[in-house]
């Protein structure tokens, strides 16, 4: 299986800020995605990536955008951080063939002020 | 559109009884299914998954889930739960065609097991 790092486990950042969610995968798969988690709704797919510099939205990209830089990092952007996006992030990788699955990252509960 | 369904928010029951969480999706066509369960502060972890084959999938601690494509359902069961199977648990799909195997998921239920 893919092992997924997510580099905070914790945030608290003010309204407005720029905020920026790493997530590091060790195996050489193509496929990241980035949820995220509220009571009730389930999870939301908010981006993912099928390659280095390719990306898509998913259901509730507004308020986000992300990188893609390298393979083995996929990096959620909050352009200005809202209230509104206090939540639990999750990134995900996807394996293939034999080892078709996901992964998740622990999650990152971000809180904004 | 593709959606997932978990047509239960909470699902309360005693220790020893058997459970059934149910899912179902839409979607016309070809589908990989999944159930995860997350544990209070803990991150979601596989439970298992469909892919092909046998319609009946297993999972090490005593779960199983049947594929029912003319219902398109994915239900969980356990015929006797124990207080640790208190979690989370979520039905995701991944739909066939050109969604780049991204994950649709259910909106979760609620499992709590009473002594």
């Amino acid at each position: 299986d893919v092992k997924v790092t997510q580099s905070s486990r914790y945030l608290v950042k003010r309204t407005g800020e720029k905020v920026f969610l790493e997530c590091v995968q060790d195996m050489d798969h193509e496929n990241m995605f980035w949820y995220r988690q509220d009571p009730g709704l389930g999870l939301r797919l908010i981006y993912f990536s099928y390659d280095v510099k390719m990306k898509e939205k998913g259901d509730i990209p507004e308020g986000y955008s992300v990188s893609r830089e390298k393979k083995e990092r996929f990096s959620l952007i909050l352009e200005s951080a809202s209230t509104n996006q206090t939540s639990m992030y999750l990134c995900a990788g996807k394996g293939g063939g034999l080892n078709y699955g996901y992964t998740f990252g622990s999650g990152t509960r971000l809180t904004v002020v | 559109a593709q959606s997932v369904t978990q047509l239960d928010s909470q699902v309360p029951v005693f220790e020893e009884a058997p459970v059934e969480l149910r899912c179902n999706y839409s979607s016309s066509v070809s589908v990989y299914l999944f159930w995860y369960v997350q544990y209070p502060n803990q991150g979601l972890q596989l439970l298992l998954k469909y892919l092909s084959g046998s319609t009946l999938v297993e999972s090490i601690n005593g779960f199983e889930a049947e594929f029912n494509k003319s219902q398109t359902s994915f239900h969980l069961r356990k015929p006797s739960v124990h207080i640790s199977d208190t979690a989370e648990y979520f039905c995701a799909v991944s739909f066939g065609g050109t969604s780049y195997g991204k994950l649709t998921f259910g909106q979760g239920t609620i499992l709590t097991v009473h002594p």
